[in-house]
């Protein structure tokens, strides 16, 4: 069974940069999809952006397109989220996720990153 | 822009009673949607994916149906462990935008 673990928590200031990242144990991100989620206070959960290391493809959503990046190790094992320009609306819980093997769904989550953002 | 609609935004509800999600696309997307359960604290879990496959170890008593633009999401006999809040995710096209989630509380 696959398990995502990672980084601990961070408390950045507006306008810097924080880089999370999730480490598989039991498998890789190979063939699968690693997405990332955020859940703001108050908010629900929000789709940031995925990536596929076996195609070296990359999706984000709009909002995020020009500060995000989302890569993996050459081991495909380690999938990273860097976010840039940080302002206190990103304060929020990240998550990683790995994608279902032909299916519709994430079935494997870390346990969450905690990224305070405040001056 | 695509949007997923997800209703009631939350529902009170007794332990055994029968409850219905419902998620809708505002384009169709045959079956690629997922349904999740998240609890205060706590990771996202997967409870159904490909509109109605349970997935390995959830309960029976979830359930999911619907193709193009609507889905439900069932609970038969809510449990104790059912209150949470439940999300829609569709995975036909970018981005894999999460329905706005329903809060299931005790009443």
């Amino acid at each position: 069974q696959v398990q995502l673990v990672q980084s601990g928590a961070e408390v950045k200031k507006p306008g810097s940069s924080v880089k999370v990242s999730c480490k598989a144990s039991g498998g890789t991100f190979s063939s699968s999809p690693v997405a990332w989620v955020r859940l703001a206070p108050g908010q629900g959960l929000e789709w940031m952006g995925g990536h596929i290391p076996v195609v070296g493809s990359t999706n984000y959503a709009q909002k995020f397109q020009d500060r995000l990046t989302i890569t993996a190790d050459e081991s495909a094992t380690t999938a990273y989220m860097e976010l840039s320009r940080l302002r206190s609306d990103d304060t929020a819980i990240y998550y990683c996720a790995r994608g279902c093997s032909g299916g519709a769904c994430y079935r494997q989550w870390g346990q969450g990153t905690l990224i305070t953002v405040s001056s | 822009a695509f949007q997923l609609t997800q209703s009631p935004s939350s529902l009170s509800a007794s332990v055994g009673d029968r409850i219905t999600i419902t998620c809708r696309a505002s384009q169709g997307i045959s079956n690629a949607l997922a349904w999740y359960q998240q609890k205060p604290g706590k990771s996202p879990q997967l409870l159904i994916h490909d509109a109605s496959i349970l997935e390995s170890g959830v309960p029976s008593r979830f359930s999911g149906s619907g193709s193009g633009t609507d889905f439900t999401l069932s609970i038969s006999s809510l449990q104790p462990e059912d209150f949470a809040t439940y999300y829609c995710q569709q995975f036909d096209n970018y981005p894999l935008i999460f329905g706005g989630g329903t809060k299931v509380e005790i009443k």
